[in-house]
């Protein structure tokens, strides 16, 4: 079965810290993906990436970078956490125009106190 | 810019019954493609179906069925036959060009609750 994993399922940090979110695809997808979810807004694009080392802002990429060093593996660093990035967040992964959509890991939940 | 609207936040149904959960979407792209997400209570999104802009039948995928409408710029989910274990969130999106890859744009979400 194939997968998306992300390392934690809920996190617990403090205003200020670096943050790695780490993710991991079994599928040899060329595309990962971080969102962020939040009630009322849906899910919006953080960053992506296309290939190793490539990568591309999406629509609320401040606050964040990410590190793509092999295809398997999209990591999210939250440089200096703050309250405001409390949220779910959802890596996923896919191949360039399926009709599959993207493949989903379970989740992180995170909160900056 | 592509965008997605969902205009129910919430929509109620009997077991058994026939639902439709609207979705219109904004794109100047000849080419792209409509999907539906399933989110329960757990959190887990899961791909439920997808309609191609060429697409001249409308996708069917079980109990799911797109009502796609490509003049109105309308892509509904429709599910017959509503079971308790279809409550979650529902959410549709569209695959949008960016840079040399495609990203997905989602809605914010309907929430649908089936009740007994």
């Amino acid at each position: 079965d194939v997968k998306v994993t992300q390392s934690s399922r809920y996190l617990v940090k403090r205003t200020g810290e670096k943050v790695f979110l780490e993710c991991v695809q079994d599928m040899d997808h060329e595309n990962m993906f971080w969102y962020r979810q939040d009630p009322g807004l849906g899910l919006r694009l953080i960053y992506f990436s296309y290939d190793v080392k490539m990568k591309e802002k999406g629509d609320i990429p401040e606050g964040y970078s990410v590190s793509r060093e092999k295809k398997e593996r999209f990591s999210l660093i939250l440089e200096s956490a703050s309250t405001n990035q409390t949220s779910m967040y959802l890596c996923a992964s896919s191949l360039l125009g399926g009709t599959y959509g993207y493949t989903f890991g379970s989740g992180t939940r995170l909160t900056v106190v | 810019a592509q965008k997605i609207t969902q205009t129910q936040p919430g929509m109620f149904v009997q077991e058994k019954e026939a639902v439709t959960l609207d979705c219109t979407y904004d794109t100047s792209d000849q080419s792209y493609g409509l999907f539906w997400y399933k989110q329960p209570s757990s959190g887990e999104m899961i791909f439920l179906i997808y309609q191609g802009s060429y697409d001249e039948q409308n996708a069917t995928e079980g109990r799911y069925s797109l009502n796609f409408q490509k003049a109105r710029k309308s892509a509904n989910l429709v599910i017959s036959a509503s079971q308790l274990g279809d409550s979650a969130m529902y959410f549709c999106a569209m695959r949008a060009p960016q840079g040399g890859s495609e990203k997905l744009v989602f809605g914010k979400g309907t929430k649908l609750t089936v009740n007994p």
